[in-house]
């Protein structure tokens, strides 16, 4: 069964980097259709899409935080990891990681409009804070 | 800020029928883009309730049921039972600049 487990720091000063880690186990993270999504929830923006990447490194991000974000995965290692450059209090969130088919053939896999995030993490609380 | 309108709270005694509205616009929804359903117990993350506008994933009771009409989307719940309480949020896709992937502002149902 799939399983998905976020890590990194809790606490993390004004104006520096957020960076988290999605660890995959049960399952491959590459040479599926799955795209790899980050998701974060905080009691003023609700639940909000970050970004996802896929195994051979397209990535798609929210175009609110598209200069601030970057994505990256490790396939050596089954984990894909979270880059948030610059925060302020408004990024404090719980962070989930998630799972959701791509628009894949052969050659390419592009983000669908079509498929749910169907495998999520269990979540990690990120406060930004001097 | 979410693109998608839920009420805040819905509620019911047990066994009851209820409804949460999911209201879009014609970049999300009424593009005829799918709608998904999240349920989000206390403390948890969200996990998947209803996906592709009305299929249930294997392991949830046939309780729950999705629709989908011009720019909005429903998520029913009959036969209302005190472990359905928890936070419900739908999610679809969006073709303007709010983000691809856009969820609603979620719903609170509570269980009398």
């Amino acid at each position: 069964q799939l399983q998905l487990q976020e890590s990194g720091p809790g606490l993390v000063e004004p104006s520096e980097t957020l960076s988290l880690t999605c660890s995959v186990s049960g399952g491959s993270i590459g040479g599926s259709n799955y795209y790899w999504a980050w998701i974060r929830q905080s009691p003023g923006e609700g639940l909000k899409w970050v970004g996802s990447i896929y195994f051979r490194g397209n990535t798609y991000y929210n175009p609110s935080l598209k200069s601030r974000v970057t994505m990256f995965v490790d396939t050596s290692t089954n984990d894909f990891s979270l880059q948030l450059t610059s925060v302020t209090a408004a990024d404090t969130a719980v962070y989930f990681c998630a799972r959701h088919q791509g628009d894949c053939s052969s050659s390419s896999c592009f983000l669908s409009y079509y498929y749910s995030m169907d495998v999520w993490g269990q979540g990690t609380t990120v406060t930004v804070s001097s | 800020q979410s693109v998608l309108t839920q009420p805040p709270s819905v509620s019911g005694a047990p066994g009851q029928r209820v409804t949460i509205a999911c209201t879009g616009s014609r970049s999300n929804i009424g593009a005829g883009y799918t709608v998904h359903w999240y349920q989000q117990l206390p403390g948890k993350s969200p996990k998947l309730l209803i996906s592709g506008n009305n299929n249930r994933p294997s392991g949830v009771p046939d309780r729950f049921s999705g629709s989908k009409s011009g720019t909005s989307a429903s998520l029913a719940i009959t036969g209302l039972q005190a472990e359905d309480e928890a936070d419900y949020y739908c999610q679809s896709y969006d073709s303007s600049l709010s983000g691809f992937y856009v969820f609603g502002t979620g719903t609170k149902v509570t269980v009398l």
